[in-house]
């Protein structure tokens, strides 16, 4: 049973449009979500994250959306580069009494062409 | 600082082989964890550690032994590996408390079953 899920495999944009990445979730316990970022050989980083008690939060370039009603989250990459060509991870978590485990999605390959 | 550290970065074994894979961090971080992925299969949690001494079971740990006798190791073996284990594993980091919820990651062990 999936519970984070990342239907679109892969996306491919041009350099200074928006990239937008979706994540769907079903565990209506998850309260924290997180996006990482994936280049291939290396593990992934921490990119951006958003409370369930909000519905958007920004950081540079980087916009991440919740919607709670729909159980869904969306990272908008404004504008996008070649260098952010990389696999993004949606990630989610229920307050377990601090055991702080993740569930990932599968991920979607961003292609950031020139 | 060298963040998380993965030893080794790729290994081959024959079925039936045992080895231990080593998860250094150098953040004084209270939470480890130890995920692989597979294609398609975004990263799934094998085990983790909330604490030195401590080890608990994640989505996926048939086949998998952990152990965490130092803050700063966390290590995980593979007793007898089978084919089936062939994947790309990575370790994680994070602090304990606080519900930020950020882990970091090594750069990761690719390991080959045949």
């Amino acid at each position: 049973d999936q519970q984070v899920k990342q239907n679109s495999p892969s996306l491919s944009v041009q350099e200074g449009r928006i990239s937008i990445l979706n994540c769907d979730y079903t565990n209506s316990m998850f309260d924290y979500f997180l996006w990482y970022k994936k280049y291939p050989a290396e593990g992934p980083t921490f990119l951006i994250s958003i409370s369930s008690i909000k519905d958007k939060n920004e950081d540079g370039r980087f916009t991440v959306f919740l919607n709670k009603s729909a159980k869904h989250l969306s990272l908008h990459i404004v504008p996008s580069q070649p260098g952010d060509s990389a696999v993004y991870f949606c990630a989610a978590s229920a307050d377990q009494g601090g055991s702080e485990k993740l569930v990932f999605g599968k991920g979607t390959k961003l292609t950031v062409n020139p | 600082n060298a963040g998380v550290t993965q030893t080794p970065k790729f290994r081959v074994l024959k079925t039936g082989q045992s080895m231990t894979l080593l998860c250094a961090q150098d953040m004084n971080h209270e939470y480890m964890y130890w995920y692989r992925q597979d294609p398609g299969m975004g990263l799934r949690l094998i085990h983790y550690s909330v604490g030195e001494g401590t080890t608990a079971k994640g989505e996926v740990p048939d086949g998998y032994n952990v152990s965490r006798l130092k803050k700063q190791n966390f290590l995980l073996g593979l007793e007898s590996a089978a084919p089936s284990q062939t994947s790309v594993y990575f370790c994680a980091s994070s602090y304990a408390g606080g519900r930020t919820y950020e882990q970091y990651f090594g750069p990761g062990t690719r390991l080959t079953v045949t």
